[in-house]
């Protein structure tokens, strides 16, 4: 069975600082990994995915994330913190292959600070 | 591009009662998934729908129950709802196969049961 690990429901940082969200992952077969951003009363948006190939993968907002096999993880991560950015963040998993169901992780609050 | 849309954006329900949950794809999607988020938490897979027919159910009641129509669109029907439903009610629209797990997610309804 798929699942997510979520380190820190709640990270706070200052405008400006890195960024550093954590994932990491259980998949018995070769994953697809994926991270979205959800505002407050607001849907979720994709900020970026991993399929297959280059293992650092850019997103939107500045935004990029690595995939480590062997350490089955995929952090998150941006080098400068913006206010804007304050939101819930949530890693998700699925099976290669079909469109079959997304495994969320618990999400990790990002809160920034001046 | 039309994104995805949910109808409607907030209800407000008696325990006990039945609602229906409406979703419009995003152009170009054939399959459309479910996801119950409560306050908190992460979304949880409900169903997938492909080709109007189910294609893989999480870990939900046979109350919880849908339709995909031919233009792709879906309902979510739940009857006799309980005090532990409300929560916001995520649709997800993707395109299989093409798509790698890729899902767009729609603003949410947000459900209320007193």
């Amino acid at each position: 069975a798929q699942s997510v690990t979520q380190l820190g429901s709640h990270v706070s940082v200052s405008e400006g600082a890195l960024v550093l969200l954590r994932c990491n992952y259980s998949s018995s077969v070769p994953p697809y990994l994926f991270w979205y951003v959800q505002y407050p009363n607001q849907g979720l948006q994709l900020l970026l995915k991993y399929t297959t190939g280059a293992t650092l993968v850019k997103g939107i907002n500045g935004f990029e994330a690595e995939f480590k096999k062997s350490e089955t993880s995929f952090h998150l991560t941006k080098p400068s913190a913006h206010m804007s950015d304050a939101a819930e963040y949530f890693c998700a998993v699925t099976f290669t292959g079909t469109a079959s169901k997304l495994t969320f992780g618990t999400g990790t609050r990002l809160q920034v600070t001046l | 591009e039309t994104g995805v849309t949910q109808s409607p954006t907030h209800l407000i329900k008696t325990r006990g009662q039945q609602v229906t949950l409406r979703c419009s794809s995003q152009s170009g999607h054939n399959t459309v998934s479910w996801y119950q988020q409560a306050l908190g938490q992460g979304p949880q897979f409900i169903f997938q729908y492909y080709r109007e027919e189910e294609n893989g159910r999480g870990n939900f009641p046979p109350r919880f129950s849908g339709l995909q129509f031919p233009n792709y669109s879906s309902e979510l029907n739940v009857n006799a709802l309980e005090l532990d439903d409300s929560a916001l009610y995520l649709c997800a629209s993707s395109r299989v196969p093409e798509g790698r797990g890729e899902q767009y997610f729609g603003p949410g309804t947000r459900l209320t049961v007193t």
